[in-house]
């Protein structure tokens, strides 16, 4: 897992309620990026960091922000949660030119 | 709008046999074609890469055929294993050190003991 923790694995919330995830990973990688997996859809990304304090946007970024305050933790919020975010939520780190690890996901329903 | 698309969807392949999944792109300014390997429940991982340079590249059991011209590659797994059961992800990156990855929707891969 190359050191890559997610919180929580698993989360429901309702509608319209605020949501961070977190992803932790110990080996001091610059790169660290969030995607969401669903049906159809495959991987999308959504937001990445290169470095603290500097991120920027995937393709499906809209309702989501993220922060980055330090080298090991980057947080994605969902600011007022909706049913379409419902989703799979994997955080990734670069080793050498890629994502080359992930995490192991977050489970996240809204209802 | 996709950019990369991954066929087939799904695969089942007999234990020993070849399993062959293909992506193909449009964007000629990717230059970086990786495949990731996905259990369930799992994160993806990284299995192997290629970059447009070079038209094959052999990993163990695992080789990419790259193809510039007809901006296609693929990927062969020889002697599949049951324990090789899995989604396949192709993705294709643009250059520079902010590269993001375009995904292929996946390929669900059954080997049959």
């Amino acid at each position: 897992d190359a050191g890559i923790t997610q919180s929580p694995r698993h989360k429901v919330t309702e509608t319209g309620t605020p949501v961070t995830l977190r992803c932790h990973q110990t080996e001091n990688h610059r790169y660290m990026y969030w995607y969401r997996q669903d049906p159809g859809h495959g991987l999308r990304l959504i937001h990445y960091s290169y470095g603290v304090k500097d991120t920027d946007k995937g393709e499906v970024s809209d309702g989501y922000s993220v922060s980055r305050s330090k080298t090991e933790d980057f947080l994605l919020t969902l600011e007022s949660a909706t049913s379409s975010q419902t989703s799979v939520y994997f955080c990734a780190i670069r080793e050498g030119v890629t994502e080359a690890f992930f995490g192991q996901g977050t489970r996240l329903t809204v209802v | 709008q996709q950019q990369v698309k991954q066929s087939p969807q799904s695969l089942i392949v007999q234990k020993g046999g070849i399993s062959i999944i293909n992506c193909a792109y449009e964007n000629t300014a990717f230059d970086y074609f990786p495949w990731y390997q996905q259990f369930p429940g799992k994160g993806p991982a990284l299995l192997i890469a290629i970059r447009p340079d070079v038209s094959e590249k052999k990993e163990g059991r695992f080789t990419i055929s790259f193809n510039k011209s007809a901006k296609q590659f693929s990927l062969h797994i020889m002697d599949s294993q049951p324990g090789d059961s899995a989604t396949y992800f192709c993705a294709a990156g643009g250059a520079g050190n902010n590269r993001k990855l375009i995904w292929g929707l996946g390929t669900s891969l059954a080997v049959n003991p």
